[in-house]
């Protein structure tokens, strides 16, 4: 079945770059739908933070954008985030998933999730 | 974007119903049928309850149904169970060619 995997540091430095990546397996990235990312800070509510197809077209949260890359890597068939300029607020449960863009834009299938604290 | 409006919590006995309620506007909610419904468990990453206003996912139970009227989405859970205890999402495309979620309702179930 298809799975989702984030990996990535679960602690970095305020001012630092947060990078993850979601390795997905049991389906070709390449195949279609949008690939995204969303976090959780402890104890509060899902903010979504972007998508990007295998294309390489990506869509942001305006309140993210500047600080905000994703990328796409079909050959590994998996996908990453930075977030750049991190302070303790970027602390959160970080989520990647599939997202169904043919007639809706849902996300019908999620990674487990890893916790990133920023921290010194 | 602004969070969508969810109440904080809402709360039912075992064989009753309960709605929650999603709010927000006519560039998200309101101007797509494309809201969708996430459940969540302690510790555990979001689960599609429905999607696209009022469709369930294979192997969701129909005791989960989702209306939309004008600018608010609801979800019903029809005879609560102590395991629909849990936080619920609601999501929306935005005009934008975005996503935006409500902030979150925590269903106890007395």
């Amino acid at each position: 079945q298809v799975q989702l995997q984030e990996s990535g540091p679960g602690l970095v430095k305020p001012s630092e770059t947060l990078s993850l990546t979601c390795i997905v397996s049991g389906f070709s990235i390449s195949s279609g739908y949008y690939w995204g990312w969303i976090r959780q800070p402890p104890g509060k509510g899902l903010e979504w933070i972007g998508i990007i197809y295998h294309s390489g077209i990506t869509y942001f949260n305006p309140s993210l954008k500047s600080r905000v890359a994703i990328s796409v890597d079909t050959s590994k068939n998996q996908f990453s985030l930075k977030l750049g300029s991190v302070t303790a607020a970027d602390t959160a449960m970080y989520y990647c998933a599939r997202l169904y863009d043919s007639g809706g834009w849902f996300f019908d299938l999620w990674g487990r999730g890893t916790l990133v604290t920023v921290s010194s | 974007q602004s969070a969508l409006t969810q109440p904080a919590s809402v709360s039912g006995s075992p064989g009753q119903s309960i709605t929650i309620s999603c709010t927000g506007t006519s560039s998200d909610v309101g101007g797509y049928n494309y809201v969708s419904w996430y459940q969540q468990h302690p510790g555990k990453a979001p689960k599609l309850m429905i999607y696209n206003v009022s469709n369930r996912p294979s192997g969701v139970s129909n005791r989960f149904s989702g209306s939309k009227s004008g600018n608010t989405a609801s979800l019903t859970i029809s005879g609560l169970q102590a395991e629909d205890e849990a936080d619920y999402y609601c999501s929306s495309y935005t005009s934008s060619n975005t996503l935006v979620f409500g902030g979150g309702t925590k269903l106890t179930v007395l």
